[in-house]
C-alpha cells in the first residue's frame, strides 16, 4: 500500500527555520517525482516544487525558489521540505504528493502539515 | 507562472451536471495534454480524479469526465451527488518540471 505520512503540526517564530518531512513507503522512492504544495488559510493549492529522489533533481515555482529547499533521505525514503527563515506568510498547510510514475499528476497525498508562523 | 483560471464557484441540484473550467495559455494547457483534476475535501488530502486530460484513474466514479479544447480544460460532474460538494482544482504540466494549479472552485450541491 502507497503511503505518505507528513510530520505534525508546528509553531515557530519569524526568523526560525523548520524542516517537515513527508515519510514514504509501499513504493519505490527512487523512481517518482515527490512534489510539495501550499495552501494558505482560505487559498487555493500551490505547486511549490518538485524533487526526484534518484538523482536528487529539483525543481521550483519561482515564488518559492529561494525561499525553501526540497531535499531527501533516499535511505529512509523521506522527503523534506526546508526553510532557512521563516516568515508570518509561510503560514499554511503543506501537502506532498507522489508523481505518478511516467505521468504528470499526483495520485498519493501526503495528510497535510499546518505551519503556524507567529511571534 | 500564473495560476490557471478557474470560476470561484459553481452550484447545482442533485441529479444535474456541472461543468468546471479551466483556463490557462499556450504554455500550459494549450500544448500539454497533462492536465489532471483533483477533487480536495476539508480536511483531508486531494484526490486525483482526471489525468491527461481525460483519464480516470481506476476507482473514481464514472460521473467525473474531462475534456479540453484548445487553452481550456473543462471538468464535467453529471448526476450529481451530496457527497460531491467540494473544492475542485486543476492542474497543468508547464515545461521543465514545474506546474501549476488552477485557482480552484468550490462546487455546491444545493
Amino acid at each position: 500500500e502507497v503511503r505518505l505520512v507528513q510530520s505534525g503540526a508546528e509553531v515557530r517564530k519569524p526568523g526560525e527555520s523548520l524542516k517537515i518531512s513527508c515519510e514514504t513507503s509501499g513504493f519505490r522512492f527512487t523512481t517518482h517525482w515527490i512534489a510539495w504544495v501550499r495552501q494558505m488559510p482560505g487559498k487555493g493549492l500551490e505547486w511549490m516544487g518538485i524533487f526526484y529522489p534518484g538523482d536528487s533533481g529539483a525543481t521550483y515555482n519561482p515564488s518559492f525558489q529561494g525561499q525553501v529547499s526540497i531535499s531527501a533521505d533516499k535511505s529512509n525514503d523521506i522527503a523534506y521540505l526546508h526553510w532557512g527563515t521563516l516568515r508570518a506568510s509561510d503560514t499554511a498547510m503543506y501537502y506532498c504528493a507522489r508523481q505518478r510514475h511516467g505521468s504528470s499528476d499526483f495520485d498519493y497525498w501526503g495528510q497535510g502539515t499546518l505551519v503556524t508562523v507567529s511571534s | 507562472q500564473s495560476a490557471l483560471t478557474q470560476p470561484a464557484s459553481v452550484s447545482a441540484s442533485p441529479g444535474q451536471s456541472i461543468t468546471i473550467s479551466c483556463t490557462g495559455t499556450s504554455s500550459d494547457v494549450g500544448t500539454y495534454n497533462l492536465v489532471s483534476w483533483y477533487q480536495h475535501l476539508p480536511g483531508k488530502a486531494p484526490k486525483l480524479i482526471i489525468y491527461e486530460d481525460n483519464k480516470r484513474p481506476s476507482g473514481v466514479s464514472t460521473r467525473f469526465s474531462g475534456s479540453k479544447s484548445g487553452n481550456t480544460a473543462s471538468l464535467t460532474i453529471s448526476g450529481l451527488q451530496p457527497e460531491d460538494e467540494a473544492d475542485y482544482y486543476c492542474c497543468s504540466y508547464a515545461s521543465s518540471a514545474t506546474y501549476v494549479f488552477g485557482t480552484g472552485s468550490k462546487v455546491t450541491v444545493l
